[in-house]
């Protein structure tokens, strides 16, 4: 077990553009969370699913913003036409269900120009 | 509103001297606590975590921490810093019912080590 996977490390796009990540979680694990990192401050939350099903989002998560998980396994993040306020680090984290704790992926680092 | 405050964006320790780490959550119900620590271009590794029982919890990297009910406090603390230890530091507070992975994050507490 490699841990929660994120792809790519790092992606620069001029704005306007759209762009996808992937999250690949522990393999075992039902619950995915998304969460978005600026420069300075502590993550914050933007949605997780509990295998395929997206349980809840966030107001962070504008129109924009779309996350899937089609099998219950990986996660992909969609930004559309994005703005230069989208720059951030997007972290992944998964867990089992129940209270247990999350682990991070290495996350992606997002630079629109 | 459900928060995290760490009041202390940076803070320089020499190598070996002892550290605490302030963080103050606010939440209506028992609340699961987590310390995270962060280095550079990287994400989160969990240093240890409180769910209930024993108000004083060890984690790893010989960190532990102290869940005071009554101050709503879960400061972190290690006895002597080593240099690796270097890095951002993240209290959390779990906000979901048996969902322990919904977190609100502290802004950091940026730690320096000097030699």
């Amino acid at each position: 077990d490699t841990g929660v996977s994120q792809n790519p490390r790092h992606k620069i796009t001029k704005r306007g553009q759209n762009v996808t990540f992937r999250c690949d979680p522990i393999s075992e694990h039902n619950r995915l969370y998304w969460y978005r990192q600026t420069l300075g401050q502590g993550p914050e939350f933007l949605t997780y699913f509990q295998n395929e099903a997206q349980l809840e989002k966030s107001r962070l998560l504008s129109d924009r913003f779309s996350a899937e998980r089609p099998k219950g396994s990986f996660s992909t993040l969609e930004i559309q036409r994005t703005e230069q306020g989208d720059s951030a680090m997007y972290l992944c984290a998964s867990s089992l269900y129940g209270n247990t704790e999350a682990f991070f992926g290495q996350g992606t680092r997002l630079t629109v120009v | 509103a459900q928060s995290v405050t760490q009041p202390d964006i940076h803070i320089t320790v020499s190598e070996g001297a002892s550290l605490e780490l302030r963080c103050n959550y606010s939440y209506g119900a028992t609340p699961y606590l987590f310390w995270y620590v962060q280095s550079p271009g990287q994400g989160l590794q969990l240093l240890l975590k409180y769910f209930s029982g024993d108000t004083l919890v060890q984690g790893i990297k010989g960190f532990e921490a102290e869940f005071k009910r009554s101050q709503s406090s879960f400061n972190l603390r290690k006895p002597s810093v080593h240099w690796s230890d270097a890095a951002e530091y993240f209290c959390a507070v779990g906000t979901g019912s048996s969902n322990t992975g919904k977190l609100i994050f502290g802004q950091g507490t940026t730690l320096q080590v000097k030699p």
